[in-house]
Order: structure tokens, then sequence, then C-alpha cells
């Protein structure tokens, strides 16, 4: 069974600093998706960011970029230029390339919170 | 394009009643999901479908049933609350599971509580 582990329950970042949310995770397969999700106050998930695990390169999207260690089993995010609109919980979460279903295994959140 | 809806968005049930949580997408999607956010747990699945008349459990189904007649709809329902059932629950559908296929579209959850 895969796992995911977010150490961090909280972080804090002033604007427009740069901040990295740590997560790990366990798995015996060998290619796989991971993500970042936002969940802001109002409780909406939102997609961050996606990393297929056979890709070398990290992904970026505009402020949000990863760093994927494969072989550390390590995806942290990293926020650049933080704005008060990040304050947010971030759930890092994986799903496994084979299968019959696309199940999410989610770590339990990194309640981040943006100050001016 | 609604997207993922879920009804209701809050709903209050005594010990032993039954419910049902409704959700639907509009966007032809195959694979639909239900999770249970607790405080301090992540979200954990409880069932999944494939398509229209598969379902099958996921990490947490006891107390809970599923059932998919048609592509849109995925109820998921509660036979006997629990106050151990009070938690957010969220409906979730993707496409496929390759690409950004498997990306998974939520709902904005109900919040369950038992008493």
């Amino acid at each position: 069974a895969q796992t995911v582990t977010q150490s961090q329950p909280e972080m804090s970042v002033q604007e427009a600093e740069t901040v990295t949310l740590s997560c790990t995770y366990d798995t015996s397969e060998s290619n796989y998706y991971l993500f970042w999700y936002k969940q802001p106050p109002s409780r909406q998930m939102i997609l961050v960011i996606r990393q297929e695990a056979y890709k070398q390169q990290n992904a970026t999207e505009n402020r949000f970029s990863v760093n994927f260690q494969k072989a550390a089993k390590s995806f942290s995010l990293k926020i650049s230029d933080s704005q008060l609109g990040d304050t947010a919980m971030y759930f890092c979460a994986f799903t496994g390339y084979t299968g019959t279903a696309s199940k999410l295994t989610f770590g339990t959140g990194t309640r981040l919170q943006v100050t001016l | 394009n609604a997207g993922v809806t879920q009804t209701p968005k809050f709903q209050v049930l005594k010990t032993g009643q039954s419910m049902t949580l409704q959700c639907a997408q509009d966007m032809n999607h195959e694979y639909m999901s239900w999770y249970r956010q607790d405080p301090g747990m992540g979200l954990r699945l409880i069932h999944y479908s494939v398509g229209a008349g598969i379902t099958d459990q996921g990490e947490v189904p006891n107390g809970y049933n599923v059932s998919r007649s048609t592509t849109e709809d995925f109820p998921l329902r509660l036979l006997s609350a629990a106050p151990s059932q009070t938690s957010v629950y969220f409906c979730a559908s993707s496409r496929g599971l390759r690409g950004s296929y498997n990306e998974q579209f939520f709902g904005p959850g109900t919040r369950l509580t038992v008493l």
C-alpha cells in the first residue's frame, strides 16, 4: 500500500517570500503520479501541480514548482513570490499508474499562512 | 458546465438515521470517487466507480453504500448514521487514468454532523 507523509502541519511565510512544503511517499510501483492540491477556506479542492514519475523534469506552474527526487521518494512544493491568496491547506497526493481507477492517497496536509 | 455538484452542503443527522449524499458531474467522466476528510487525516477514499454499473470499495467503506446507474450520478448512502461518520465528504471525478486525464475534479463538499 502507498503512503504519503507531510511532516509540516503548519507553516508561515511573509508576502513575496518563497516557501517550500515537504512531502515524502512510499510505494513499490515504478511509475505513478504525484499531485499537490490546495484547499482554501472555501473548502474547494484545487489542483496546483502534477508530476509524472517517469518524467525527469520537475513540473512548474507559474509561481509553483516541485522538486521531485524519485530515488529519495520526495516531492516538495515551492511557492515563489507568496501571495495572501496562497493561504490554504496544501495536500500532497499519490496515484499509481497501474490498476483500474484513479484513486488518490493523500497526506495529512500542511496549513500555510501568508502574512503581510 | 457546472463541473461536480454535491447536495446538500450541510446536514445534521441523529444516530441511526439514514440519508443519501448526492453527487453529479456533467463532464462525461467515467471515474468517480467519494472521499471523507477528517481533521489531521487528510482525505480518505470511501468508494469509487470506473463506470456505470461498476463500483468498488476504497480505504474506509464500512457504513456506506454506493451505486452508479448513470455516468453522471454517484450517490453515497449512509445506512445507519454514527457519530464516527461526522466528517466532510467530497465527491470527485476524472476522465481517465493516464496523463492529464487523471486529474480529479472535486465537488464543493458536504459537511455532515451526526449527533
